[in-house]
């Protein structure tokens, strides 16, 4: 099946900086590219939904401040956690859903985002 | 909206017994359902996924039938293995496949 992948997949980082997380279709192109956060025990909760080439659509609750993300290209999404702090600190996934009509979402394998 | 209903976990088994993890959805027209897998630490991994009325999705054992008329779409597996002890989630992806609705996760532990 289609592969998505995520880097990194463990980051930790210091209380005010930013860090980038990667997310890649593999082997197909990602018109349209989620991205989520778990917590603990927890369901995934959407973050935002970001189309190639043009601006995400961010979740009520969500800041896009904070949360920059960018959608280059077809194969490639990437998540920015602007000014970290210890409460952002959880596991990030992102999502791809094939650009040919395909109604299938293939996950990243996560990124565990330490704010210390 | 779009919702899911997922059976309460956690669920705990013994190996080789019959599993069940019932889910409901509500939507408008004609969604696709999914079933995914999340093991410890790991993102989640497509299992099987229907999208028609009364299509059946399989994969490794575990089955799943969309049932429109009782809106549900129920994991079953015959005999359940220690491996497979992870969070199932039930999902579905509107007719306009924007995004993915997904259950609260239901915790499995298979215990030998």
């Amino acid at each position: 099946g289609a592969v998505v992948s995520q880097h990194p997949s463990r980051v930790i980082c210091k209380s005010g900086t930013s860090v980038k997380i990667e997310c890649r279709s593999l082997d197909f192109q990602a018109t349209t590219m989620f991205w989520y956060r778990q917590f603990p025990k927890q369901s995934l909760m959407l973050m935002a939904t970001s189309n190639e080439g043009s601006k995400a659509t961010y979740e009520q609750g969500v800041e896009k401040d904070k949360f920059l993300i960018n959608h280059a290209s077809l194969t490639l999404s990437t998540l920015t956690v602007t000014s970290a702090h210890p409460e952002d600190s959880s596991f990030y996934i992102c999502s791809a859903r094939q650009g040919d009509g395909g109604n299938t979402i293939y996950f990243g394998e996560g990124s565990w985002l330490t704010v210390v | 909206g779009d919702s899911v209903t997922q059976m309460e976990g956690p669920v705990t088994l013994s190996e080789e017994a019959f599993l069940t993890i019932n889910c409901t959805y509500t939507a408008t027209g004609y969604p696709s359902l999914f079933w995914y897998v999340q093991y410890p630490g790991e993102g989640l991994q497509l299992l099987l996924k229907a999208t028609k009325a009364d299509d059946k999705g399989s994969n490794k054992g575990f089955e799943a039938t969309y049932r429109k008329e009782t809106t549900s779409f129920h994991l079953e597996k015959g005999s359940v293995q220690v491996s497979d002890s992870a969070v199932y989630f039930c999902a579905l992806s509107d007719s306009s496949a924007r995004q993915l609705t997904f259950g609260s996760g239901t915790q499995l532990t298979v215990l030998p």
